[in-house]
């Protein structure tokens, strides 16, 4: 099975900053990462698939890149709405596997 | 409007069986390969298994295979997950998931989950 390394696990963040997580894979995944926003008490949200590309409605301040095993999701400008849990998904091969989540806080 | 409604959760104690069930509404559900993803409480989300839109096609996450079966019934729109065995680590919260379109795989939709809770 393939492993997906996030970090951080947790993140300290201002407004209107840039913040950035990665995901390393254990093996080349091809591109095929998704990103998800998670709220407390809600369902996850699809944010980016295949690596950068934004799904519909998603604002530009969040964008996704990599190649290969290592990848990463940005958010810049951060604004209050996203504090939340993100969580990365390698969908290369089965089964599926998530990263451990990184919980983005207020600073 | 897509609609993904669990149901069959509750308390079941240690090697007991359970079975959830996803009834899907709002789109073709029999063209859509579907997933079961858990989360438990205050940790990480986990993709559980996955079936192909004709059951063709089904894969499970190790931690779970050969005691859980993925299942679905395209007449009822319904997807299933018998679990078997179960262990205190299989209490999460359970969520059905879907693709948003036929030619993508990536989770879209989800339901809202319903909870296991596995205990003596």
């Amino acid at each position: 099975d393939i492993q997906m390394t996030q970090s951080p696990p947790s993140l300290s963040a201002s407004l209107g900053d840039k913040v950035t997580i990665t995901c390393q894979a254990s093996q080349n995944i091809n591109k095929y990462i998704a990103w998800y926003q998670q709220k407390p008490g809600k369902a996850p949200g699809l944010l980016i698939h295949y690596t950068s590309t934004l799904v519909s409605g998603i604002p530009s301040r969040f964008s996704g890149s990599g190649s290969g095993r290592d990848y990463s999701f940005s958010i810049s400008n951060v604004e209050s709405e996203d504090i939340a849990s993100y969580y990365c998904l390698q969908y290369d091969n089965s089964p599926r596997t998530f990263g451990g989540g990184t919980k983005l806080e207020l600073k | 409007e897509v609609q993904l409604v669990e149901s069959g959760g509750g308390l079941v104690q240690p090697g007991r069986s359970l079975k959830l069930s996803c009834v899907a509404s709002g789109f073709t559900f029999s063209n859509y390969g579907m997933n079961w993803i858990r989360q438990a409480p205050g940790k990480g989300l986990e993709w559980v298994a996955y079936i192909s839109s004709g059951s063709s096609y089904i894969y499970y996450a190790e931690t779970v295979k050969g005691r859980f079966t993925i299942s679905r019934d395209n007449a009822k729109n319904t997807l299933y997950l018998q679990m078997t065995s179960l262990r205190s680590e299989d209490t999460a919260l359970y969520y059905c998931a879907s693709p948003q379109f036929i030619t993508t795989v990536v989770p879209y939709y989800w339901g809202q989950g319903v909870m296991v809770t596995v205990s003596s």
